[in-house]
């Protein structure tokens, strides 16, 4: 069974301290995408990647780093958490080529407070 | 930069009737993959119905068809015969040829009894 796996569901931080979220894929995707998603806001893409060590902005990358050093795993940081940054992170990882369907996959979602 | 409008924060529809959920979006490129998300409480993201760009056909899957028109860059999902199972949040999301997926704010679809 295809799986995309959040390591942390529940996270507590403290401002200014440092934050990783990991995601796996065990399917060879190329591309690797991280959204948070607010209420009424619906799901904005933070970064994305379509390969090994690279990576491309998306729409609200600010306060936000990326590293994908393996294919199968991208990890979302953040380097001084800010109360603003309480949200629920959600990874996604799909294949670059265009294949019929080109089905993306979802993890279960990670939710962060900045305390 | 490409973007996708959902202009209806929220909908209501009686069980048994027919809902239309709204979507537009933005982008210069020609060919590209649409998709229609469902979200429950749960929070997991699931496929309703997607829709390749160079295709003319509107999709279909069971009670769910979407409404492309690809001069007007609108994309709607039409729920049939609805049923309270289909209560959730609705995403609207635009898929590029490069890769990159995006998403539009959603809406809350409730169904009345």
């Amino acid at each position: 069974d295809v799986k995309v796996t959040q390591s942390s569901r529940y996270l507590v931080k403290r401002t200014g301290e440092k934050v990783f979220l990991e995601c796996v894929q065990d399917m060879d995707h190329e591309n690797m995408f991280w959204y948070r998603q607010d209420p009424g806001l619906g799901l904005r893409l933070i970064y994305f990647s379509y390969d090994v060590k690279m990576k491309e902005k998306g729409d609200i990358p600010e306060g936000y780093s990326v590293s994908r050093e393996k294919k199968e795993r991208f990890s979302l940081i953040l380097e001084s958490a800010s109360t603003n940054q309480t949200s629920m992170y959600l990874c996604a990882s799909s294949l670059l080529v265009r294949v019929s369907g080109n089905t993306i996959y979802f993890g279960e979602g990670s939710w962060l407070t900045v305390v | 930069a490409q973007t996708v409008t959902q202009s209806q924060p929220e909908m209501s529809v009686q069980e048994a009737e027919t809902v239309t959920l709204s979507c537009t979006y933005d982008t210069s490129e020609s060919d590209y993959y649409l998709f229609w998300y469902k979200q429950p409480p749960s929070r997991q993201m699931i496929l309703v119905i997607r829709q390749e760009a160079y295709k003319q056909q509107n999709a279909t899957e069971n009670r769910f068809s979407v409404n492309f028109q690809k001069a007007a860059k609108s994309f709607s999902l039409k729920i049939s015969d609805s049923q309270l199972g289909d209560a959730a949040m609705y995403f609207c999301a635009y898929k590029s040829q490069g890769g990159k997926l995006i998403f539009g704010q959603g809406t809350e679809l409730s169904v009345k009894p």
